[in-house]
């Protein structure tokens, strides 16, 4: 069973760069047809799509924050990472990971997500 | 900036049957929007319902169907549960792999 995992720090200050990895275990993101993205929701909010890559390269971004996001893939230790820079209190939220097949866009595995609040 | 929208808020009665809907402000959704569906509850990560607008994942109880309606994605509950009180959000695809969520309808089993 396919799992992800998130980690980094829960607290930001702001103007800084969030800098966040997600693990996946018992599958491997070299495996083709599959992207690797994230996704958060600040509190009490709802969902929002941030960005999406694959092993080859591909890339999409959400057009409203895809000049401070950096999304990246590690298939060495399995991990793919997101940083997302300048950040302000309104990028407080709980960040997800997740995976999506590439040719029927099914979005089926998340990580349990990790809140990461920004304040100085 | 692509805007994607669901009803708020739908109450049903147990056993009973509930559609929510999902519509694009690029126009009618079609297949080609890859439509997917979620239940998330409180303090839970988001749950996988439907894919490909009408597919199943393994877990997906069989009382859960997509479907298209009316020029929008739709994902009805038939001989609804206690335990599907959750909120709801659908997910479309434009250009690629490039994902819009709709902002959830939270539905209450009343």
């Amino acid at each position: 069973q396919l799992q992800l995992q998130e980690s980094g720090p829960g607290l930001v200050k702001p103007s800084e760069t969030l800098s966040l990895t997600c693990t996946v275990s018992g599958g491997s993101i070299s495996n083709s047809g599959y992207y690797w993205g994230w996704i958060r929701q600040p509190p009490g909010k709802g969902l929002e799509w941030i960005a999406t890559m694959s092993n080859s390269g591909s890339t999409y971004y959400n057009p409203s924050l895809k000049s401070r996001v950096i999304i990246s893939l590690d298939t060495s230790k399995n991990q793919f990472s997101l940083e997302l820079s300048s950040v302000t209190a309104a990028d407080t939220a709980v960040y997800y990971c997740a995976r999506h097949f590439s040719s029927t866009r099914s979005l089926d595995f998340w990580g349990q997500g990790t809140l990461v609040t920004v304040s100085s | 900036q692509t805007v994607v929208t669901q009803e708020p808020s739908l109450t049903v009665s147990p056993g009973g049957t509930v559609t929510l809907t999902c519509a694009s402000s690029t126009g009618a959704v079609t297949s080609g929007y890859y439509p997917n569906w979620f239940q998330q509850k409180p303090g839970q990560a988001p749950r996988a319902l439907i894919y490909s607008t009408t597919y199943k994942h393994s877990w997906t109880p069989a009382r859960f169907s997509g479907s298209l309606l009316g020029g929008k994605a739709a994902l009805t509950l038939s001989g609804v549960q206690p335990e599907d009180e959750a909120e709801y959000y659908c997910l479309l695809y434009y250009g690629g792999a490039q994902g819009v969520f709709g902002g959830g309808t939270k539905l209450t089993v009343l």
